[in-house]
């Protein structure tokens, strides 16, 4: 199975600023099999990014997604203070479906 | 709008199993699969398995082979996901979520139910 190995495990960030998660395969997840989930303590993940890059329905523009086959990364253009939360990348490129163990972003 | 509703909370003793229900409403409900995925307490998301709800099929994660059954009731667009001979390490919030793609395996989650805390305890 694919693993995949989010960095850091914690980011510190003040509201404002812009955060940069990594999310890097074990092999290659294809050119875009790739998705990003956000979660609040509490709450069920939210899409955020499928297909590497794509927003899904209702996500802000400040959230981005970037990369293909084994390197991908999420940016947060300006946080808000509603962004504070754990972030999973997710691949659906080969069986079974896996997840990262998840980028904490935490304000500093 | 879409929504996935879960059952309640349980309590069970290990060997025993747990039967988790997922109503969908706010979409045609054999026209996406749904996934289950579960979430040890601060721990990340893992993968269990898949259902069709069209052709009432199923594929599992090796790792629950044997001890999980995914069905469906399409008279109330109901998806069920028990699991068998329960151990504490299965202490988890337990997600059904929606295919986005209609793929079995090359899929992503676009919508989820709240979560239904299974704990295992003597």
């Amino acid at each position: 199975e694919i693993v995949l190995t989010q960095s850091p495990g914690t980011l510190s960030l003040s509201p404002g600023e812009r955060a940069t998660l990594s999310c890097r395969a074990s092999q290659s997840v294809g050119s875009y099999y790739l998705a990003w989930y956000q979660q609040k303590p509490g709450q069920a993940p939210r899409l955020l990014i499928h297909a590497a890059s794509s927003r899904a329905t209702g996500i802000p523009d400040r959230f981005s997604g970037s990369g293909s086959g084994t390197d991908f990364t999420l940016t947060i253009s300006r946080l808000e203070p509603e962004d504070f939360a754990v972030y999973y990348c997710q691949q659906y490129g080969s069986s079974p479906i896996t997840f990262g163990q998840g980028t904490r972003l935490e304000i500093k | 709008q879409v929504q996935l509703v879960q059952s309640g909370a349980e309590v069970k003793k290990p060997g025993a199993s747990v039967k988790v229900s997922c109503k969908a409403s706010g979409y045609s409900f054999i026209s996406y699969f749904i996934h289950w995925v579960r979430q040890a307490p601060g721990q990340g998301l893992e993968w269990m398995g898949i259902i069709n709800p069209s052709a009432n099929s199923t594929s599992y994660a090796q790792k629950f082979q044997g001890r999980v059954t995914m069905t469906r009731d399409t008279s109330t667009s109901t998806v069920y996901m028990e699991l068998s001979s329960l151990r504490s390490e299965d202490t988890a919030v337990y997600y059904c979520t929606r295919g986005a793609r209609g793929s079995y395996y090359r899929d992503y989650f676009d919508y989820w139910g709240q979560g239904t805390l299974v704990t295992v305890s003597s």
